[in-house]
Order: C-alpha cells, then structure tokens, then sequence
C-alpha cells in the first residue's frame, strides 16, 4: 500500500537555523499538508497545499515558515530561522481530493537546542 | 472555529475488554477521521467517516453527523491497541481539527 514518507526521521539543530523537512506524499495525490505537535499536545494545522501554492494557512504558520513542491515527489517545509518553541514532531500528509482522507507520513521530530 | 471534544481523555482495560470512544464536534463537518497513533508517535490512519458506520476488524466506528458525534468501538482489545486515539474533523474550506485524544492503555 502506498504510503507517505519523510526523511529525517529525527532532527536535532542549534537556536537560529534554518532546517527544511521533506516529505514524499502518496504519488497521486494532489493536496499536501503539513501538522505539527509540541510533546504531550494536540495535533495542529499550519499549512495546506495545492496546484503549486498555499490553499491555506493557520496563525502559527507565519513569515518564518515557507513550504514548497520543487520537484514531482517532494514536499518540504523550511523553518528560517528556529526558535525553542518549535520543538515537536512535523506530520506530512497528503490526500487525493480536498475533502477525502488524508494520510499521514511517520512525523519528523525536530529538537531546537 | 470549529470545536472537538474527546471522553474519555484516559481509559485503562484489562486485555479482552471492550471500549467506547466518543468524539464531539461543535459544527457540521464533511470529512472526519479517526486515528491511532501509536508509542513510536505514528498516526495511523484508522477510518474515514464523515456519516454511517465502518468496520475493520475489532475496530468500528459511527458517525451521528445531525448530532454532531462519532463513536469509536475497540472490541477484545490487545496490549498493541494502547496508545493515543485522536479524532479530525474538517469544515470543507478550512483545516482539520484534531481533539485532545483519548489515552489507551490496554494491560495484560
């Protein structure tokens, strides 16, 4: 069964990089999305995608975050300049409609030290 | 925007046991989903069910969407069923909203 995946599985980074999380969504998909969860919290929205731009966007999403299709395959989300508070676990998903299921990859963790 | 209650927020079973999840949502939506995610944090993608009842297994769900629930049903649950079960729901045209989830855990 297709799935989706993202690479790395694990990133660790210093206060002030900037980190990009990559995502490979289920190939005929067309929505792209990206979750994030601060430990022990809900799962939250920050973006969706489609037809090559941001369809929508949630407050937390701001000038600091920027998401892109550069190729066929990959989805990525660029966090600019990392702050503490972006500690947490980012889910890609995709879905093949805007109003179907979407699927989840296995989350990137991302600890800003 | 749009409100998402789960009951209970932490459940303990004996191994065996059946179990009822509740999801309460504030609005009328058309996508709702019912997920796992699982002690290595993966969230798995357990129904799609925006109305109606689903089965898979010792799993069903039923989504009341004129009341504005969805029920989750784990029968013989398995120590591999503990973990976190989250409802989504989506108002078309806006993002998905996840509840606070429902802490499983399934002893032996």
């Amino acid at each position: 069964e297709p799935e989706v995946t993202q690479t790395p599985s694990h990133q660790v980074t210093q206060m002030g990089q900037e980190v990009i999380l990559r995502c490979v969504p289920i190939s005929n998909h067309l929505y792209f999305y990206w979750y994030r969860q601060i430990l022990g919290q809900k799962v939250e929205f920050l973006v969706s995608f489609y037809n090559n731009e941001i369809s929508e966007k949630s407050e937390i999403f701001d000038d600091q975050f920027s998401v892109e299709r550069p190729d066929g395959s990959n989805f990525t989300l660029k966090i600019r300049s990392t702050k503490l508070e972006d500690s947490a676990m980012y889910f890609c998903a995709s879905s093949p409609q805007g109003d179907s299921a979407r699927y989840f990859g296995p989350g990137t963790r991302l600890t800003v030290l | 925007g749009i409100q998402v209650e789960q009951s209970p927020p932490d459940l303990i079973l004996q191994e065996g046991a059946n179990s009822t999840l509740r999801c309460n949502f504030s609005d009328s939506v058309n996508n709702l989903q019912w997920f796992h995610q699982n002690p290595w944090g993966q969230l798995i993608n357990l129904f799609y069910i925006p109305s109606g009842t689903k089965q898979n297994g010792r799993l069903s769900a039923t989504t009341v969407a004129t009341e504005r629930y969805s029920l989750l049903y784990i029968s013989s649950s398995q120590t591999t069923d503990s973990g976190v079960y989250f409802c989504a729901v989506e108002l078309y045209g806006n993002d998905m909203r996840f509840g606070a989830g429902t802490r499983l855990t399934v002893k032996p």
